[in-house]
């Protein structure tokens, strides 16, 4: 069954400094990839997809996530942190079963505090 | 462009109370998500609506059930409420019909109590 590991429960980062959040997908097929960012008691918003080709992917708000399929991960990254991004986290993997649909599975989620 | 709108943002509901939240998708978007977010499940599918057809439908007991109308409106609907239905529930719409990106609504914070 398809499913998005992301590794990392709670990560704190000073503000400026680098940040990478790790995903790892179980997938058969040409996955279609995803980050969400959700802010306390928001919904979700969408940082950057992936579908196919490039394997880097840039998103708003300065991130991007690199694809890699020999380790079935797909890593978002930001060089540097501003204090608004601290939310949590979510990468996504919408799943083929071989008909129409637009459903997700879900990681658990990384939260990110931001030190100043 | 205005985007997913879900009422209520919260809602106070005793046990064995239903319940029916609303979603309005962004205009022109056909398919309507629905998931629940809790603190120990994390983010889990309900159901998928598109032209008022259910797709697909995730691992919930049958107290939980939805529809869509002719202008892509969902609604989703949960009886016999239990305190464990308690959580953040998440409207996404998406344009057409294949794994295409979702945009998520606000939620409607449902307490059971």
């Amino acid at each position: 069954a398809q499913s998005v590991t992301q590794p990392d429960i709670h990560i704190t980062v000073s503000e400026g400094a680098s940040l990478e959040l790790r995903c790892n997908y179980s997938y058969g097929a040409t996955p279609y990839l995803f980050w969400y960012v959700q802010s306390p008691g928001q919904g979700l918003q969408l940082l950057l997809k992936y579908f196919s080709g490039d394997t880097l992917v840039q998103g708003i708000k300065g991130f991007e996530a690199e694809f890699k399929r020999s380790q079935s991960s797909f890593n978002l990254r930001k060089p540097s942190v501003h204090w608004s991004d601290a939310a949590e986290y979510f990468c996504a993997v919408a799943p083929n079963y071989g008909g129409a649909t637009n459903k997700l599975i879900f990681g658990t989620g990384t939260l990110l505090a931001v030190q100043p | 462009k205005a985007g997913v709108t879900q009422t209520p943002r919260y809602l106070i509901k005793t046990r064995g109370q239903q319940v029916t939240l609303s979603c309005s998708p962004i205009s022109g978007h056909r398919s309507v998500s629905w998931y629940q977010q809790t603190p120990g499940q994390g983010l889990q599918f309900l159901f998928e609506y598109f032209s008022e057809t259910q797709r697909n439908k995730g691992n919930f007991p049958g107290r939980f059930s939805g529809r869509q109308f002719s202008n892509s409106r969902s609604e989703m609907n949960v009886s016999t409420l239990e305190l464990g239905d308690s959580a953040l529930y998440l409207c996404a719409s998406s344009l057409g019909t294949y794994r295409l990106e979702a945009f998520f609504g606000q939620g409607t914070r449902l307490t059971v109590v």
